[in-house]
């Protein structure tokens, strides 16, 4: 079936290291999101990217990184850098220009402790 | 810059009684207006998604919107609701000459036996 795979479901690191959470797809679609989500705070936009090798800084960029070698893969580090890593991570992907409907993954849980 | 609204943190109610959600975006353009839901510890499943034409839009699992452009509202319904309702529901904006969309910080459903 076709659809949106993240790994892992629950990842718990330490505070002070990096960590890279994975996302593939295989609806082939050109766009692909990530967002954080907080309690109460919705869904806010970490990266995206519309092409492969071409991403862009969404809301809450800093202390993340993405790369997009492959059309179907996405994946996000979480540096050291990011003050307040714990929280849900989810991954999505949509068909642009005409990409109304953005279908997203299961979702990550990370904890730092 | 865009925004969306979701008046009601929390919204309980009986079950087989109807249900509102508010939502409210802001936005100098025309804009493509979606409502998700998501259950415990999973992503988001797309409900219905208003582009253009009748303000009406069915979904899925009966619920149903209407798009108020004078009120910048999307205000979803349903009019008898089941224990399987019981969820976290989001309204998001797209702007219709990009591609990012913007969501709102959710309404969580009760349902009461």
């Amino acid at each position: 079936d076709g659809g949106i795979t993240q790994s892992p479901k629950y990842l718990f690191r330490k505070e002070g290291q990096n960590v890279t959470l994975s996302c593939e797809q295989n609806l082939n679609h050109d766009a692909m999101y990530w967002y954080r989500q907080d309690p109460g705070q919705g869904l806010r936009l970490i990266y995206y990217s519309q092409i492969v090798n071409d991403f862009q800084k969404g809301d809450i960029a800093e202390g993340y990184s993405v790369s997009r070698e492959k059309k179907e893969s996405f994946p996000l580090t979480v540096t050291s850098a990011q003050k307040n890593p714990t929280a849900f991570y989810l991954c999505a992907s949509s068909i642009p220009p005409d990409g109304n409907t953005i279908y997203f993954g299961e979702g990550s849980w990370l904890t730092v402790v | 810059a865009q925004s969306v609204t979701q008046l009601d943190s929390q919204v309980p109610v009986f079950e087989e009684a109807p249900v509102e959600l508010r939502c409210n975006y802001s936005s100098s353009v025309s804009v493509y207006l979606f409502w998700y839901v998501q259950y415990p510890n999973q992503g988001l499943q797309l409900l219905l998604k208003y582009l253009s034409g009748s303000t009406l839009v069915k979904g899925i699992n009966g619920f149903e919107a209407e798009f108020n452009k004078s009120q910048t509202s999307f205000h979803l319904r349903k009019p008898s609701v089941h224990i399987s309702d019981t969820a976290e529901y989001f309204c998001a904006v797209r702007l219709t000459s990009y591609d990012k969309v913007i969501f709102g910080p959710g309404t969580s459903l009760s349902v009461i036996p």
